[in-house]
Order: structure tokens, then C-alpha cells, then sequence
């Protein structure tokens, strides 16, 4: 049982670039999200999906646009990364409805240059 | 809206001394509360939550957390630290209700030293 994966593990962009973070989840779950980890910030949400085909805008979703088309996954992008971009990138997944434990992926640890 | 706040950024002990991570948070409604654990290069992994009931709850591995409503609290305490204990701890909150979405507090670092 994988769990969440997330793919790729590492990335370096330069400034102007853009990528596809992808994040994986084989446990049959509703709710999906991705966050970014600062220090000294902990974890904010960027964006989040409550079912195959919606997506909603979290706390930091500028710069940011997410797709679920297929309930076991949820893809991050940047269009055109900037240098505040650098973090490191959380998804994590929940059944949803009142079970509310949420799994989290292993992380994208992502430099913008 | 709801807000956590993690009162200590970093929390060096000794080994087999006793700690409390404190943690508080605000909300207009009720939440459920957790504790995340990250442990170096790793993601998150739940420590505990607290949903209803009995306001302390405990861990498999003997960290145990107290809710107080009328202080707004959820500190995390264990009586005796071991090495492996060694990584960042994060307080959250979650509505009840709506996409359940987990308000992080700023994280705790505790470092323990032999």
C-alpha cells in the first residue's frame, strides 16, 4: 500500500519556467490538498479538491492552478515559476465527510533560481 | 476563520526529561485538533488527534495531548523523551464540517540531547 506519492522528489527551475507536480493516492479518498512548508511558517494551503473534478483555492493559490481528473490524483502547477516559489511541497489526502485524518506524501523539495 | 499559534519555535531537551509543546488556536467554531509529527526528510505523520470525548488523548508511543476549551489549548507532553524523539512538531485544526481543510501552527522543533 503506497499510500500518497508524489513525483518528482527534487526539482530545480529557473525563474520564467513552469512544471507539474504530481501526487498520487491509492487508498479510494475524497479530499485532496497541497500545502507549502516555509520555515518559521509552517504548512499553507495552496489549493484542494473535495471529489474528481472540483478544484478550490486555499490560503496562497496565487501563482498556482490544480487539476483532478481523476479522483487518485491531484496535479499542481506553476506557470511561470518565480524565486518565492522555493519550498518544499506537501500533498496529502482524506477520506473526507467526518473521518478528517489526513495522509501526507513524502514531499517535493522544489528551488527556483 | 481559524488560527494556531505554537508558542515555542525550538525546545532542547535532555533525554529522558519531560516536555511540553504548547500550542493554542483560535476559531469562531468548534475544531478538531491535532498533532503532526515530521520527522527529517520525511513528510507528516499524525501523533494524535483529539475529535470528541474524553479531552486527553494519548499516543502509541507515550505522548499524550489535553484539550481546554475555555483556554484554547492543545499542548503536547511527554514525561520521558528519548532521542528518537528527535523531530519538528506541528499543532492543527480542522472545521468539523465543509472540506476539513488543517490550519497548521508555525512548528516545533525539539532537539534532544543525550
Amino acid at each position: 500500500n503506497a499510500g500518497v506519492t508524489q513525483t518528482p522528489k527534487f526539482r530545480v527551475l529557473k525563474t520564467g519556467q513552469s512544471m507539474t507536480l504530481l501526487c498520487a493516492q491509492d487508498m479510494n479518498h475524497e479530499y485532496m490538498y497541497w500545502y507549502r512548508q516555509d520555515p518559521g511558517m509552517g504548512l499553507r494551503l495552496i489549493h484542494y479538491s473535495v471529489g474528481e473534478g472540483t478544484t478550490a483555492k486555499g490560503e496562497v493559490p496565487d501563482g498556482y492552478n490544480v487539476s483532478r481528473l481523476k479522483k487518485q490524483n491531484f496535479l499542481l502547477g506553476l506557470e511561470s515559476a518565480a524565486p518565492s516559489q522555493t519550498s518544499v511541497y506537501f500533498c496529502a489526502s482524506s477520506l473526507g465527510r467526518m473521518n478528517t485524518e489526513a495522509f501526507f506524501g513524502q514531499g517535493t523539495r522544489l528551488t527556483v533560481v | 476563520a481559524q488560527s494556531v499559534t505554537q508558542l515555542d519555535s525550538q525546545v532542547p531537551v535532555f533525554e529522558e526529561a519531560p516536555v511540553e509543546l504548547r500550542c493554542n488556536y483560535s476559531s469562531s467554531v468548534s475544531v478538531y485538533l491535532f498533532w503532526y509529527v515530521q520527522y527529517p526528510n520525511q513528510g507528516l505523520q499524525l501523533l494524535l488527534k483529539y475529535l470528541s470525548g474524553s479531552t486527553l488523548v494519548e499516543s502509541i508511543n507515550g505522548f499524550e495531548a489535553e484539550f481546554n476549551k475555555s483556554q484554547t489549548s492543545f499542548h503536547l507532553r511527554k514525561p520521558s523523551v528519548h532521542i528518537s524523539d528527535t523531530a519538528e512538531y506541528f499543532c492543527a485544526v480542522s472545521d468539523l464540517r465543509g472540506a476539513q481543510k488543517l490550519v497548521f501552527g508555525q512548528g516545533t522543533r525539539l532537539t534532544i540531547n543525550p
